[in-house]
């Protein structure tokens, strides 16, 4: 099975907040990370955050560690129809990006 | 700051046949990836470089996949013969250090018929 796990899918109205769960399983990995990738597009990298930081903000977007868990999450503050994309948590495991399946993110008007 | 540049955009061939597909990372990027994504799933790594020595090819079908990063700049990643399993998006990304965040590009979206 993957390493990384996330849950497939979510459905959120525009204006809610959102939040995508993530677990991993390397407790060494030194960042954690989050991309995007909208139909036929690369992925674009969201935000990431440091092991040794439970929380990081970057405008809309939080990011929640719980290393003791190794659970990840990101929450996604007043969620618009143009964030309607698949949100991919990715660990460095021995020096390499590994990431989970994706979670798709729906949002209805 | 221009991103990774890959090409092409999408390739269509027949089971047998060879490809190439060419990745020009970003300017100072000494690592560079390339991940495999099949529809549905997420990427996974198919080979990764620092400069052009190879830090990880574990999960490379090395019978019919190869790669080369030559003097440590643009790559190119080879499949031949193609099978009908390789179908799909093949993306590369680029990032400073091992460790820190990776920039991907467009990527090639092969399908073998």
């Amino acid at each position: 099975g993957e390493d990384v796990e996330q849950s497939l899918f979510l459905s959120v109205r525009e204006g809610d907040s959102s939040v995508i769960n993530c677990t991993y399983t390397d407790s060494s990995s030194t960042y954690l990370y989050w991309y995007k990738q909208e139909p036929g597009a690369g992925l674009q990298l969201l935000t990431y955050i440091f092991s040794n930081m439970d929380m990081k903000q970057d405008q809309r977007l939080t990011v929640l560690l719980n290393k003791k868990d190794k659970h990840l999450s990101l929450r996604i503050a007043d969620t618009q129809t143009g964030d309607s994309a698949i949100y991919f948590c990715a660990e460095t495991r021995y020096s390499t990006l590994t990431f989970g399946k994706g979670t798709m993110l729906l949002v209805s008007p | 700051e221009a991103g990774v540049a890959q090409s092409p955009r999408y390739k269509i061939i027949e089971k047998r046949q060879s490809v190439a597909f060419w990745c020009n990372p970003i300017s100072g990027h000494a690592t560079l990836y390339w991940y495999q994504q099949i529809l549905g799933q997420g990427p996974k790594l198919l080979i990764q470089f620092q400069n052009n020595g190879v830090v990880d090819d574990s999960q490379l079908p090395k019978d019919r996949f190869s790669a080369e990063r030559l003097k440590g700049v643009d790559s190119t990643l080879k499949i031949q013969p193609a099978k009908l399993e390789d179908s799909a998006v093949y993306l590369c990304a680029s990032s400073l250090e091992n460790s820190g965040g990776a920039f991907f590009g467009q990527g090639t979206r092969l399908t073998v018929v």
